[in-house]
C-alpha cells in the first residue's frame, strides 16, 4: 500500500515553455502533498506544501508564479514549472502523507528529471 | 531549526561487511525520526521508523534505534550486500504539518 506516482518520469522541453509534473496517491486520500527539489549529489529541498483545497505553502526562496501547485483532489496534486530556464533542470519528487490516522510518514514518488536545453 | 547530520559518504564496504552510517539531529519536541533509501534513477523509499525514544526501526537487516539522550539515530546492518548500494537519507519530522528534515544523504557502495 501507499504508493505514489508521478508522470511523466522523464521531459526534456525548450527554455521558454511550460512542463506540468503530475503526482498521484494510487491507493490512500493524500490530506497533504509535499514537492521537492533535488540536484545532483545533493539531498532533497523543500519546494513546498500542498493542501487539498487551498493554496500551496511555498519555503522561502522558492518562487511560488514559477512554481505553480495545484492540489484538486485528495489524490492528485500538480507542479508546473512556467517558462522553464536550464537552471530549473533538476530531479523533481513529490511526497503525500495520509489522510486516514495520525501517521507522519511521507510516502513519495518515482520522481520526474526535468532537463530544458 | 530543525536539521539532521549525516556522516559524509561515499562508504564503500565489501560483500558481507558490518555497516553504519551515523545520523544525529537537532530539534524542539519529540520527533519522529526515519531512514529513507534512494537507489540510482529513482525515488525516495522508506526504510524505517521511530516515532519515540527507544523504538528500534528495523526492515530488510537494516536497524536503528531512536536515541534521545545522544540524538541519534544511526543506521546499522550485519551483513551488507552489492543490492544494497544506494544512498541513505536520514530524516525527521516534527510539528503539526509534518514537514521533514532531511540529511544530505549518504552514499554506500558495496562491492563483490
Amino acid at each position: 500500500g501507499a504508493v505514489v506516482s508521478q508522470h511523466p518520469s522523464r521531459v526534456i522541453c525548450k527554455s521558454g515553455t511550460s512542463v506540468k509534473i503530475e503526482c498521484r496517491s494510487l491507493d490512500f486520500q493524500a490530506t497533504t502533498m509535499f514537492w521537492y527539489r533535488q540536484f545532483p549529489k545533493q539531498s532533497l529541498m523543500l519546494m513546498a506544501t500542498s493542501n487539498e483545497g487551498s493554496k500551496a505553502t511555498y519555503e522561502q526562496g522558492v518562487e511560488k508564479d514559477k512554481f505553480l501547485i495545484n492540489h484538486a483532489s485528495l489524490t492528485l496534486s500538480t507542479l508546473t514549472v512556467t517558462s522553464a530556464h536550464p537552471e530549473d533542470s533538476s530531479f523533481y519528487i513529490c511526497s503525500a502523507t495520509a489522510l486516514a490516522g495520525l501517521t507522519d510518514t511521507q510516502y513519495f514518488g518515482p520522481g520526474t528529471r526535468l532537463t530544458v536545453l | 531549526g530543525d536539521s539532521v547530520t549525516q556522516m559524509e559518504g561515499p562508504v564503500t564496504l565489501s560483500e558481507e561487511a558490518f555497516l553504519t552510517i551515523n545520523c544525529t539531529y537537532t530539534a524542539t519536541g519529540y520527533p519522529s525520526l526515519f531512514w529513507y533509501v534512494q537507489y540510482p534513477g529513482e525515488g525516495l523509499q522508506l526504510l524505517l521508523k521511530a516515532t519515540k525514544a527507544d523504538d528500534k526501526g528495523s526492515n530488510k537487516g537494516f536497524e536503528a534505534t531512536y536515541r534521545k539522550e545522544t540524538t541519534s539515530f544511526h543506521l546499522e546492518k550485519g551483513s551488507v550486500q552489492v543490492s544494497d548500494s544506494a544512498v541513505y537519507f536520514c530524516a525527521l519530522s516534527a510539528g503539526g504539518y509534518q514537514k521533514v528534515t532531511f540529511g544530505t544523504g549518504t552514499k554506500l557502495q558495496v562491492i563483490p
